[in-house]
């Protein structure tokens, strides 16, 4: 089964809202990253939190982990358009090099 | 400093024939990726490689699939005689090393199996 699963599966929010998405996994995990995809195109790395790390910003996102329930989130703070986009977490175990990704949010930001 | 690189874009096969997907990984990186990505779900590892060895190819299809990086030039996945299962997304990631960091993603070859 996948490792990484968010929720919701889809989002639509009005243009300036916040947005939360939510990122639950099975195993211990060495890190977790949040990745974006456009429609039809590559991935795009957003942000890195380590499993000792429990907050992370990065200009309007926001990262937490909860590595006692497995779980992260990610919030983007006065969306705009432009961040219409699927969004995955992805994850890496001790020792792994491998990334193991959800199925993804998709993010439909209104203008 | 370029990006990964991965070409062709978009490749369209008939069943039965052989596709060849490239990957450039970014300069001064020595580890690639490749992970599958089916509609609507999230991507897949397949196999990693350095420098003329495989490292782990745990994800990759026992049949039909092969990936190779030679010491000069792209790193190049194979499939032979194509199938309409095997249409996919197919994204090359690479890193400066294979230590639980960042992988950089290229823009992805779309193979469509007619």
């Amino acid at each position: 089964s996948q490792q990484g699963e968010e929720d919701p599966q889809a989002l639509s929010i009005q243009e300036g809202e916040n947005a939360t998405m939510n990122c639950s996994y099975k195993t211990s995990i060495n890190n977790l990253q949040w990745y974006r995809q456009n429609s039809g195109r590559g991935l795009v790395h957003l942000i890195l939190i380590r499993s000792n790390e429990r907050e992370k910003h990065s200009g309007r996102l926001r990262v937490t982990l909860d590595t006692s329930k497995k779980s992260s989130s990610l919030l983007i703070t006065a969306s705009r358009a432009a961040d219409t986009a699927s969004y995955f977490c992805a994850t890496s175990g001790a020792g792994s090099y491998q990334l193991t990704f959800g199925k993804g949010t998709k993010l439909s930001v209104i203008p | 400093n370029a990006g990964v690189m991965q070409n062709p874009r978009h490749l369209v096969r008939r069943r039965g024939q052989e596709a060849r997907l490239r990957c450039s990984p970014m300069k001064g990186h020595s580890h690639v990726y490749w992970y599958r990505q089916l509609p609507e779900e999230g991507l897949k590892f397949m196999v990693y490689l350095q420098k003329e060895n495989i490292i782990d190819e745990s994800g990759m299809p026992k049949e039909r699939f092969s990936a190779e990086f030679p010491k000069e030039g792209p790193s190049i996945l194979r499939i032979q005689q194509v199938v309409r299962g095997d249409s996919a997304a197919y994204f090359c990631a690479s890193s400066p090393g294979s230590l639980l960091g960042e992988q950089f993603f290229g823009p992805g070859t779309r193979l469509t199996v007619l």
